[in-house]
């Protein structure tokens, strides 16, 4: 059964780092591309950021870019994301996602999330 | 960059209604789009990718069509655990969401 496992969540402040981690079993890891999208309390999804299997493509939004640093350990079969410079904008629910057939989109899996609050 | 705009953003509907929700792209995106589904506290299940391709294990009530800058999801008869949020996806732009509640 795949499972993908995020963790590192908590309150942090404005300004603040917080390395998210994501551990995903039941599949081979290092054959997909992976993902970190977001939803804010009561909003809608926001992808955030994506990584191919051996690191070689790595995408960022623009609201997150030059602050946020994704990466993966294929040998722990683990995806990271390292948040700098928090704002209170990125509070949020953190989703690890994974992609359908070893291709860029559509996600196919999910974690259940780790949250992230962003406040003094 | 692309945009991707739902409507309805909101839809009440009955058991066994026909539902159907656009998502209309802002440049044309051939038939790269996906739906979820999102019922509260739980993560996005993806439906449908590549427009009209029926995710594994997904009822066949689902379905999807369209291509360019126009796509539909439509539910040929609503059950009740179809009540939801529902988002159109082209990898890096969601749609708003449709919340579809129970009438």
């Amino acid at each position: 059964e795949v499972q993908l496992v995020e963790s590192g969540g908590g309150l942090v402040q404005p300004g603040g780092s917080l390395r998210l981690s994501c551990a995903g079993s039941g599949f081979t890891f290092d054959d997909y591309v992976m993902h970190w999208v977001r939803q804010a309390p009561g909003q809608g999804l926001e992808w955030v950021s994506g990584i191919s299997w051996n690191s070689g493509g790595i995408a960022y939004a623009d609201s997150v870019k030059g602050r946020f640093t994704i990466s993966r350990d294929n040998a722990k079969s683990s995806l990271y994301l390292q948040m700098n410079s928090l704002r209170g904008e990125d509070t949020a629910l953190y989703y690890c996602a994974r992609g359908l057939l070893s291709s860029w989109y559509p996600f196919d899996y999910w974690g259940q999330g780790a949250l992230v609050t962003v406040s003094s | 960059d692309i945009q991707l705009t739902q409507s309805p953003s909101f839809l009440s509907a009955s058991v066994g209604d026909r539902v159907t929700i656009t998502c209309r792209a802002s440049q044309d995106i051939r038939s790269y789009l996906a739906w979820y589904q999102q019922k509260p506290g739980k993560a996005p299940k993806l439906l449908i990718y590549a427009a009209s391709t029926l995710q594994s294990g997904v009822p066949s009530r689902f379905s999807g069509s369209g291509s360019g800058t126009e796509f539909t999801l439509t539910i040929s008869s609503l059950q009740p655990e179809d009540f939801a949020t529902y988002y159109c996806q082209q990898l890096k732009p969601f749609g708003g969401g449709t919340k579809v509640e129970i009438k």
